[in-house]
């Protein structure tokens, strides 16, 4: 089955400075690749995803890469804020399987004034 | 907001009960998911449900078992509860491959 890994588990950026998150994956097969921040006491929530026909995606100040030669992703979220602070985790699953998503172990994303 | 609500938040059972909770979406959809998240870890898929037939299964024994309903309302049951049931359940709505919303969370405290 899929395994996905998440790097690093905790990261610390100063306010206003880049914050990147890097995932791999080991199935070739698998072609979507969600992103989810989840604060404390609630529900992850989709903040951006891409799909294996594309590289590269932009909302606002968060990016998705994705090099499906290496199978690996990062997220990258410009000029931090205090409300990015949160729990960040990414996953992967097939197009139309019915396996689920896949996830990493999270990253603890903490911006410090 | 995702539109995906579960019941009830928090439950707290004893080893060898039985739980059942609850997942309904505002807007209707035909495929449901159920994942359990244990404290500092990712989610994990339990099953998925696709117009009321179970169609995708993690790594999870019979004991946890679902159904959907025609209004595409959803229930995770849990016989002989262990310790190491307790954690976060998260139901989501959508398809595998495809944008899953997820709501916010049963949290079960196994004693």
């Amino acid at each position: 089955g899929e395994n996905v890994e998440q790097h690093p588990s905790t990261l610390s950026v100063q306010e206003g400075d880049s914050a990147v998150i890097k995932c791999t994956y080991s199935d070739s097969a698998s072609n979507y690749f969600p992103w989810y921040k989840q604060e404390l006491g609630k529900g992850p929530q989709l903040i951006i995803d891409i799909r294996s026909n594309v590289g590269e995606k932009k909302d606002q100040r968060i990016a998705v890469t994705l090099n499906k030669t290496a199978k690996h992703f990062s997220l990258h979220i410009t000029e931090t804020q205090p409300e990015d602070s949160a729990v960040y985790f990414c996953a992967a699953s097939k197009r139309g399987g019915a396996d689920g998503l896949t996830f990493g172990k999270g990253t603890h994303l903490i911006i410090q004034p | 907001e995702t539109g995906v609500t579960q019941s009830p938040t928090h439950l707290i059972k004893t080893r060898g009960q039985q739980v059942t909770l609850r997942c309904s979406s505002q807007s209707g959809h035909n495929t449901v998911s159920w994942y359990q998240q244990a404290l500092g870890q990712g989610p994990q898929f339990i099953f998925q449900y696709y117009r009321e037939e179970e169609n995708g299964r993690g790594n999870f024994p019979p004991r946890f078992s679902g159904l959907q309903f025609p209004n595409y309302s959803s229930e995770l049951n849990v016989n002989a509860l262990e310790l190491d049931d307790s954690a976060l359940y998260l139901c989501a709505k959508g398809r595998a491959g495809e944008t899953q919303y997820f709501g916010p969370g049963t949290r079960l405290l196994v004693l």
